[in-house]
């Protein structure tokens, strides 16, 4: 299985409301992402789990929370979201520093 | 890379020709270097990558060359076709792969014309 699947693909929700993105990959990797892509920019790293550790916080605000259950899935959790936090949220596993990244097809999320 | 504010650098080449996106990364220290199609609604999509030891590295219709004297990445597309219309990212791992970090350039849209 050489995939990242997210769910759900598309997420309508209001400021006050509490939601989860969720990401799976089964293909050994032991270090996963989050990243926000606005329309048209690159992708922006949010948080990066090494070893189901984080390792990396971009400064991400804290209505952003990040969780690693196992080796395999990665929670975004969400609350109290602003209108500008409407995004693209992609996930990412690689092997490690260094390797290549695969990207799952993403959650379109709008905050309304 | 410098935003061009909404607009993306785009790229219009004919079916069948050549392709050639630049890229022009920004650490020294940089050894690996990738190359991400994304197409629309989707996600970004592996292409080929590099590392600093190499100069050029060729994959399925697809080449890359890198130039570490003056930063440079280029990814040529041989032959291309419609699927091909895409924006293409370049990402450097920024740290010598010291972290999981990859820095990604602004992007080129490529528009090949039937």
């Amino acid at each position: 299985d050489t995939e990242v699947t997210q769910t759900p693909k598309h997420l309508v929700m209001g400021m006050t409301n509490k939601k989860s993105l969720k990401c799976e990959q089964h293909m050994g990797h032991r270090a996963m992402y989050w990243y926000k892509q606005k329309a048209k920019k690159p992708p922006e790293l949010m948080f990066v789990y090494s070893y189901e550790k984080l390792s990396i916080n971009e400064s991400v605000p804290s209505r952003f929370s990040p969780e690693c259950p196992n080796s395999s899935l990665l929670n975004l959790h969400l609350h109290a979201l602003q209108p500008e936090d409407s995004a693209l949220y992609l996930c990412a596993s690689s092997q490690g520093g260094g390797r290549e990244q695969f990207f799952g097809p993403g959650t379109r999320l709008t905050v309304l | 890379g410098e935003s061009v504010g909404l607009h993306l650098p785009t790229l219009s080449v004919q079916e069948g020709d050549n392709s050639i996106i630049n890229c022009a990364y920004s650490n020294s220290a940089s050894d690996y270097f990738i190359w991400y199609k994304q197409e629309s609604g989707k996600g970004p999509q592996f292409i080929i990558d590099i590392r600093s030891n190499m100069d050029k590295r060729q994959g399925q219709r697809v080449t890359v060359l890198l130039n570490k004297t003056v930063k440079h990445l280029s990814l040529q597309i041989a032959a291309t076709q419609p699927g091909d219309s895409a924006v293409y990212f370049c990402a450097e791992n920024g740290y010598g792969g010291a972290t999981n970090k990859l820095i990604f350039g602004t992007g080129t849209l490529l528009a090949v014309q039937p």
